[in-house]
């Protein structure tokens, strides 16, 4: 079945540093990607949607220029946090839909822990 | 907008008893509608949607759910809970011109089952 994987699983960084996330769709071509938020214990928070070739949509409150998305390919979207704080430790989550299958799929997450 | 509320953020059944978690959606438009499994540290599982086709929607490991206009709602049931079934579920809505433009999740609910 289609996968969408996402690395690191895990990253702890100092504050003020910044975090690269990818997220790859492994068998399929994704022309959409969609970020999400996860506090502990809470539910999906969506951030942002990723289509190829242009400039991502951020839902609102999200700040674009702290949560950097790019999506250079058909099969890879990435999340930067830049200058990343305390507060920006979360879980986050991407999913890649598949637009032949009308299907969605989501990735392991990544656990970002900043100092 | 759409909006999603889930009845309870845990529920406790005994194994082998009915599983009902409960799903209520606002929406301006005829909505496309989800739920999904996440187990700990994991991303999210597909359990079933519903696109309009059938209001009683059959989804996997023994999941359904009723999509009921009148009232809103998108319950999702199991006749028979199993251990392995304790996780987090989310309902999720979307509204878009395709079944994942903006899915938008409910707090979730933490099921717990009891040998």
């Amino acid at each position: 079945g289609a996968v969408v994987s996402q690395h690191p699983s895990w990253v702890i960084c100092k504050s003020g540093t910044s975090v690269k996330i990818e997220c790859r769709s492994l068998d399929f071509q994704a022309t959409t990607m969609f970020w999400y938020r996860q506090f502990p214990k809470q539910s999906l928070m969506l951030m942002a949607t990723s289509n190829e070739g242009s400039k991502a949509t951020y839902e609102q409150g999200v700040e674009k220029d702290k949560f950097l998305i790019n999506h250079a390919s058909l099969t890879l979207s990435t999340l930067t946090v830049t200058s990343a704080h305390p507060e920006d430790s979360s879980f986050y989550i991407c999913s890649a839909r598949n637009a032949a299958s009308d299907t969605q799929y989501f990735g392991p997450g990544t656990r970002l822990t900043v100092l | 907008a759409q909006s999603v509320t889930q009845l309870g953020s845990h529920v406790s059944v005994s194994e082998g008893a009915l599983v009902l978690l409960r799903c209520n959606y606002s929406s301006s438009v005829p909505p496309y509608l989800f739920w999904y499994v996440q187990y700990p540290n994991q991303g999210l599982q597909l359990l079933l949607k519903y696109t309009s086709a059938a209001t009683l929607v059959k989804g996997i490991n023994g999941f359904e759910a009723e999509f009921k206009k009148s009232e809103t709602s998108f319950h999702l049931t199991k006749p028979s809970a199993h251990m392995s079934d304790a996780a987090e579920y989310f309902c999720a809505v979307s509204e878009g011109i395709t079944s994942y433009d903006k899915v938008i999740f409910g707090p979730g609910t933490s099921l717990s089952v009891i040998p």
